[in-house]
């Protein structure tokens, strides 16, 4: 079964430019979470998808920060336009609703390093 | 409020040494649960244990254990006999009523050869 998989692995962009970012789920995982790490920091919450739903979105550092999953599958974390300090490794990660039964960990990807110039 | 401390930044061991990784939380959940994660040089975080509030009972698998105490709330991981493979980023994060995780800041072990 496929992990989590993201999209670019590493991306450099310049100041003022745009960069979305994929996120692929493992199947049949309705909950979609995306974190962030700075450089020496703690991994950081930025938002919550049920489904295509976001269930919470306080993490979301500021409006430049766009993200998506239509119909309920893959996601997409837009930047526009990026800034140093979105500089850090973008991490996605999927888990199953829980029920009896069911694991409630969340499955990581191998995360997308943005290189911010 | 929710809180991971990892205070150990980087650990440096040589091979077949024991090493114990420092996790200490806060919450006002009274059910939570601990992880721990581990990142390779390669990225990916690599899911290594799930703990739940109402088991304090120590884990081992392998080489690895885990010690649990609410007492202290800590939740630490000790790797025994270590290899240069166990070499990478480890988070220790918990996750309370909902859905959201809060990670350390991680602890870097370099075991060298």
């Amino acid at each position: 079964e496929a992990g989590v998989t993201q999209f670019p692995s590493h991306s450099v962009i310049e100041k003022g430019q745009t960069v979305t970012l994929r996120c692929d789920p493992i199947s049949g995982h309705d909950n979609l979470y995306w974190y962030r790490r700075v450089m020496g920091k703690e991994i950081k919450f930025l938002l919550h998808f049920v489904k295509e739903s976001k269930q919470d979105e306080s993490g979301m550092p500021n409006n430049r920060f766009l993200a998506e999953r239509t119909g309920g599958t893959y996601s997409t974390l837009k930047v526009q336009p990026a800034e140093l300090e979105d500089s850090g490794v973008y991490f996605c990660a999927s888990s199953q609703v829980p029920g009896q039964g069911t694991n409630t960990e969340a499955f990581f990807g191998q995360g997308t390093r943005l290189t911010v110039v | 409020a929710q809180k991971v401390t990892q205070a150990q930044t980087e650990i440096s061991v040589v091979e077949k040494e024991d090493v114990t990784l420092d996790c200490v939380y806060e919450t006002r959940d009274t059910t939570y649960y601990l992880f721990w994660y581990k990142q390779p040089p390669s990225g990916e975080l690599v899911f290594l244990i799930r703990r739940n509030s109402f088991d304090e009972q120590n884990e081992i698998s392998g080489r690895y254990s885990w010690n649990f105490q609410k007492s202290t709330s800590s939740f630490n991981f000790t790797i025994t006999a270590s290899q240069v493979v166990d070499s990478a980023v480890y988070f220790c994060a918990l996750r309370g009523g909902t859905y959201k995780y809060i990670f350390g800041t991680g602890t870097r072990l370099k075991v060298l050869a």
